[in-house]
Order: C-alpha cells, then sequence, then structure tokens
C-alpha cells in the first residue's frame, strides 16, 4: 500500500524566509505525488503535481518540489514566504493502478509571522 | 469555468439519521471523488464514481453509499447516522479519459454535524 509522511504537523516562518515542507512516501511503484493547499472554510488547491517527466516541478504561486529517488522525499519549497501562504499543506500520492484514490498525509500548518 | 459546487454548505442532522449530500463536477468531467476530512483522522477516500459506475471505495462501513446521475452529478447518502461521522465531506472532479496522474479538482465541501 502506498502512503505519504509529513514531518511536522505545525512549521512557523518568518515572512521573507523559506519555506520548506517535508514529504516522504512509500511506494512499491513509481508514485505519482501531489501537493494541495487548504485555506479556512475551503476546498483543496493543486500547488503541483510529479508524474515521473521531471523531478524538479514548479506549482502556482512561486512554490516547487523535488522528487527524490533516494530518499523517496518530496519537500515543498518557496523561497520567500508571504502572509498569504498561511494555510494547511497536503501532500498525496494516487495509486498508479486502476484505483485512482488519493492517499493523503496528515497535513502541515503553515504560519507566516509579520 | 465554473468549479466544482456542493450542497449544502453545512447540515445538522441527529443521530440515527441519514444525510444527503450533493456535488456537481465541472464540466465535462466523468469522474467524482469522496473524501471525509473528520478531525483527528484526516482526508481519507471514500468514493469514486466514473460513467454512472461505482469504480472504487474506501475502507467505510455500508452506510455510506453514492450514486453518480447522467449529467455525472453525484451524491453521498450517509445512513443511520453517528456521531463520528461529523466531518467536511469533500468531492472532487477530474476529467474523461483521465488516469492516476490526473488533477483532482475539489470543491468546497460540505460540513455535516452529527448531534
Amino acid at each position: 500500500a502506498q502512503s505519504v509522511t509529513q514531518l511536522g504537523s505545525h512549521v512557523s516562518v518568518s515572512e521573507g524566509a523559506l519555506v520548506l515542507l517535508r514529504c516522504n512516501y512509500s511506494s512499491s511503484v513509481p508514485p505519482y505525488l501531489f501537493w494541495y493547499v487548504q485555506y479556512p472554510n475551503q476546498g483543496l488547491q493543486l500547488l503541483l503535481k510529479y508524474t515521473s517527466a521531471a523531478t524538479l516541478v514548479k506549482g502556482i504561486n512561486g512554490f516547487e518540489a523535488e522528487f527524490k529517488k533516494s530518499e523517496t522525499s518530496f519537500h515543498l519549497t518557496k523561497p520567500s514566504a508571504h502572509m498569504s501562504d498561511a494555510a494547511e499543506y497536503f501532500c498525496a500520492v494516487s495509486d498508479s493502478g486502476s484505483a485512482r484514490q488519493l492517499t493523503f498525509g496528515s497535513g502541515t500548518q503553515l504560519t507566516v509571522l509579520p | 469555468e465554473a468549479g466544482v459546487t456542493q450542497s449544502p454548505t453545512h447540515l445538522i442532522k441527529t443521530r440515527g439519521q441519514q444525510a444527503t449530500l450533493r456535488c456537481s463536477p465541472i464540466s465535462g468531467h466523468t469522474s467524482v471523488y469522496w473524501y471525509q476530512q473528520a478531525l483527528g483522522l484526516g482526508l481519507q477516500f471514500l468514493l469514486w464514481y466514473d460513467e454512472g459506475e461505482e469504480r472504487n471505495r474506501g475502507n467505510f462501513p455500508p452506510r455510506f453509499s453514492g450514486r453518480q446521475f447522467p449529467n455525472y452529478s453525484s451524491e453521498l447518502n450517509v445512513n443511520a447516522l453517528e456521531l463520528e461521522d461529523s466531518a467536511l465531506y469533500l468531492c472532487a472532479s477530474s476529467p474523461i479519459g483521465g488516469g492516476a496522474t490526473d488533477t483532482q479538482y475539489f470543491g468546497p465541501g460540505t460540513r455535516l454535524t452529527v448531534l
């Protein structure tokens, strides 16, 4: 079974500082990986996804993530945090077979301090 | 382009009652997914419908059921409600002919509260 682990349920950064949100996956087959963001009282919005085309994936709002097979990681980064980045972030893995379900990590709440 | 819509926004029921939640996918999308986001349990996959058929089911009891209509909208029914069913229920859709790499586009959710 595929799974993802997000290290750190809460991360605080200062405005302008580097954002690093960690995600490690477990999969017996090449995974498809996603990062979603959830703002308060809203649904999930896709930030970026890895589908094996390129290991460095650029997403919306200045976010990017690098797929590292040797480390089984897919960490999300942004060079400079904005106040508007405060939200909950979810890493997810897609079943590469016919099941099509997303398995989510437990989420990381990002706080941006002024 | 309109996104995924869900109704109602909030739903309050009592234990033992039935709840019906509705979802309209993005125009042109044929697959609809349901997820439960419960406090302390995170986001869990419930159901996947495509072309009117249930294609996959998560680890939930049979009292969670649903259907997909010819216009691809979907309904989630929860029978014999229990207190632990209180959660945000999220619906997502993905395009025709999609595969495992397809993006699932999420709606704003229905907040179900069971008293």
